[in-house]
């Protein structure tokens, strides 16, 4: 089984819809994160948590929401979905190795019609 | 807004040349740098950490710092087809630990 597995893999849902994604992880690291991918901009942070009460927004958080439901699950939500939401959507964490370099899951290609 | 610099390539080399891959950071204040690796469709993954100036050799790998001229820069030595891939460089600026990406090099290498 994978450290840090994403659910669902590929996700199309409609403009308006509500849609989670969802992280889980066996490697017992406290920090959590989800990074949205596009092409030609990198990686960008949406938010991170460091456990259960501490939630963080990173740089592009509006429109989404998070929950940390327990130290190896952490979820995305996107509350109302917007075709600019298409994107590759990647969880990760860190802690544990010393150099708290990031796991990342498999990730959930997200497309939003 | 801290920002990391990458090439976006692609960068061509054949087969069992090295590699050069650099990436330039804005935050003097960051304190640790990383090499991920992300083939298409994957996730990234990690194949090289540096914290202190210098060079950090890990097998056909190698990381070098300049903390001076804020620049981190990987080079794959006898580059093989099988690394053919985009180069993410992550930099760690503060305690929270998050890491700010490069957009990333995409390296092709020619058999």
């Amino acid at each position: 089984d994978a450290d840090v597995t994403q659910t669902p893999r590929n996700r199309i849902t409609k403009t308006g819809k509500r849609i989670m994604l969802e992280c889980s992880q066996t490697k017992g690291h406290d920090r959590m994160y989800w990074y949205r991918q596009d092409p030609g901009l990198g990686l960008r942070l949406i938010y991170y948590s460091f456990d259960v009460k501490d939630i963080n927004k990173g740089e592009i958080s509006d429109g989404y929401s998070v929950s940390r439901q327990a130290q190896a699950k952490f979820s995305l939500s996107l509350e109302s979905a917007i075709p600019n939401q298409t994107a590759l959507y990647f969880c990760a964490t860190a802690g544990g190795e010393g150099h708290y370099g990031y796991t990342f899951g498999s990730g959930t290609r997200l497309t939003v019609v | 807004q801290k920002e990391v610099e990458q090439n976006s390539g692609p960068l061509s080399v054949p087969e069992g040349a090295i590699a050069s891959l650099n990436c330039t950071y804005s935050d003097r204040g960051s304190q640790s740098f990383f090499w991920y690796r992300q083939y298409s469709g994957k996730s990234p993954e990690l194949i090289m950490f540096i914290y202190s100036n210098g060079d950090k050799e890990d097998g056909r790998f190698t990381a070098q710092l300049n903390k001076a001229s804020q620049y981190v820069s990987l080079l794959i030595r006898d580059s093989q087809p099988s690394d053919s891939a985009t180069y993410l460089c992550a930099v760690r600026v503060d305690s929270s630990y998050k890491l700010i990406f490069g957009s990333g090099t995409r390296l092709l290498v020619r058999p």
